[in-house]
C-alpha cells in the first residue's frame, strides 16, 4: 500500500494513450542511463538502458530519449495498459563511478 | 533471465536483535548491492561488493555490515536492530563493470518494533 508522505510526481494517462515520463540528471559526465519500473510491493524491474553515444533506443512498446545538451532523459510508453501502472525511475552512472545514482521516481496511473 | 532472490519477503524483529538478510543471484554476477528504500528518500546504497570477500561502503553503512563468502550470496547484517532501520531492503546484482544493468530482488520489508 501507499505510505503517507510519499510525494512523488504523478502522471495520469488514459488507457491506450502514450505516456512520457521525464528525468533530469545532474552529472554531465554521466554516460550510462537505465529506466526501472517498480510495482507496488515488488523490487525494481529493468526496462531499458541507453549509453551516451546514442540519443534514442527502442524496446518493446518503450522508447528512451537522451538529450545530453540539457541533461534530460525520457521514457515513452506506447499504448499504455493497466499493467503499466507503477513507479518509474531513472538511474545514471558515469565511467569510473562505483554506483548508480537513482532518481526519486514518477508514479504512473492509468485511467480506464 | 537473471534471478535475484531474497530470503524473506517480510520480517518482524525486536529492537536489539541481530538480523540477517540473505540475497542469492544465479547469473554468476561479480557485483552485488544492498539498498534500502524509504518514502521520499528513494533508493540509498548501504554496501556493495565487487568480488568474493570484498566489500565497499555505500552512502549509509552505519548500523550495517555485510558478508560475501561466495560469489552468488551477499548477506546484510543488522548487528543490533533499531526502529529507524524499519524499511524495504533491496538486493541487486550486476555483471562485470558497474556500467552494467543492476537486477533487483523482490525486496524484504523489515519492521523493527
Amino acid at each position: 500500500g501507499e505510505s503517507v508522505g510519499l510525494h512523488l510526481p504523478t502522471l495520469s494517462v488514459q488507457e491506450g494513450d502514450n505516456s512520457i515520463i521525464n528525468c533530469a540528471y545532474s552529472n554531465s559526465a554521466s554516460d550510462y542511463f537505465i529506466w526501472y519500473k517498480q510495482e507496488s510491493g515488488k523490487g525494481p524491474q529493468f526496462i531499458i538502458d541507453i549509453r551516451s553515444n546514442m540519443d534514442k533506443r527502442q524496446g518493446q512498446r518503450v522508447t528512451v530519449l537522451l538529450n545530453k545538451t540539457v541533461k534530460h532523459l525520457s521514457l515513452q510508453i506506447a499504448a499504455t495498459q493497466p499493467g503499466d501502472s507503477a513507479v518509474y525511475f531513472c538511474a545514471e552512472n558515469f565511467q569510473g563511478a562505483q554506483k548508480l545514482v537513482f532518481g526519486q521516481g514518477t508514479r504512473l496511473t492509468i485511467n480506464p | 533471465d537473471v534471478k535475484v532472490t531474497q530470503s524473506s519477503r517480510y520480517l518482524v524483529k525486536r529492537t536489539g536483535e541481530k538480523v540477517f538478510l540473505e540475497c542469492v543471484q544465479d547469473m554468476d554476477h561479480e557485483n552485488m548491492f544492498w539498498y534500502r528504500q524509504d518514502p521520499g528518500l528513494g533508493l540509498r546504497l548501504i554496501y556493495f561488493s565487487y568480488d568474493v570477500k570484498m566489500k565497499e561502503k555505500g552512502d549509509i553503512p552505519e548500523g550495517y555490515s555485510v558478508s560475501r563468502e561466495k560469489k552468488e550470496r551477499f548477506s546484510l547484517i543488522l548487528e543490533s536492530a533499531s526502529t529507524n532501520q524499519t524499511s524495504m531492503y533491496l538486493c541487486a546484482s550486476s555483471a562485470g563493470t558497474i556500467q552494467e544493468t543492476q537486477y533487483f530482488g523482490p525486496g524484504t520489508r523489515l519492521l523493527v518494533l
